[in-house]
């Protein structure tokens, strides 16, 4: 079975600028979370989409967005860019929206902003 | 609120000895607990999970983890460490009915021939 999938793997790009980090969860998987791993970090929470619905947003700023589709797959759009944004960025799908269904956790999107 | 304390961000072991990756927790409610295996460059591996059945949590690889009210405590074990355990190990909590993961900031495991 195909695990969490994330798109593209690397990407650079200038402050100022906008990104949108693509997501497909695992098959039947109806929940997507994102998260922000800085580097020596551990993974910061941003958001989590259930059935097409924001379930929670985590202490991010408002430049974050994201959207869950259909087919369950979820984008993540950051505006404005920012230095500190460079991060990787990634993707857990889940069965459901609550914290005993285990996560699964996507390959990650390095950002690097220059 | 909910947060997570991993003890010594670098651990070394030999190889063949035993492993002991610490965590501590902070819950107002019996939490869910998971322990993840990060390699460089790729995302996150569940290792195991408590969520409120049995204590002694038993996970891949070899791994397992028990929790401890009393102690407000997770900590992962393997008996014998392999080179391949090489990686960083993060502890999370999540409370029941909430829909996010609180990580820990990791422990990076080394492992010497």
């Amino acid at each position: 079975d195909a695990g969490v999938t994330q798109s593209p793997t690397h990407l650079i790009k200038t402050r100022g600028q906008q990104v949108t980090l693509r997501c497909s969860p695992i098959s039947g998987h109806k929940s997507v979370s994102w998260y922000q791993q800085v580097l020596g970090q551990g993974p910061q929470f941003i958001f989590q989409y259930y059935e097409k619905e924001e379930r929670g947003r985590g202490n991010f700023p408002d430049r974050f967005s994201a959207r869950q589709f259909p087919n369950y797959s979820s984008e993540l759009n950051v505006n404005a860019l920012l230095l500190g944004d460079s991060a990787l960025y990634l993707c857990a799908s889940s069965l459901r929206d609550r914290g005993h269904y285990e996560q699964y956790f996507g390959p990650g999107t390095r950002l690097t902003v220059t | 609120a909910q947060s997570v304390t991993q003890l010594g961000s670098h651990v070394s072991v030999s190889e063949g000895a035993l492993v002991l990756l610490r965590c501590n927790y902070s819950s107002s409610v019996p939490p869910y607990l998971f322990w993840y295996v990060q390699y460089p460059n790729q995302g996150l591996q569940l290792l195991l999970k408590y969520t409120s059945a049995a204590t002694l949590v038993k996970g891949i690889n070899g791994f397992e983890a028990e929790f401890k009210k009393s102690e407000t405590s997770f900590h992962l074990t393997k008996p014998s460490a392999h080179m391949s355990d090489a990686a960083e190990y993060f502890c999370a909590v999540s409370e029941p009915g909430t829909y996010k993961y609180i990580f820990g900031t990791g422990t990076r495991l080394k492992v010497l021939a």
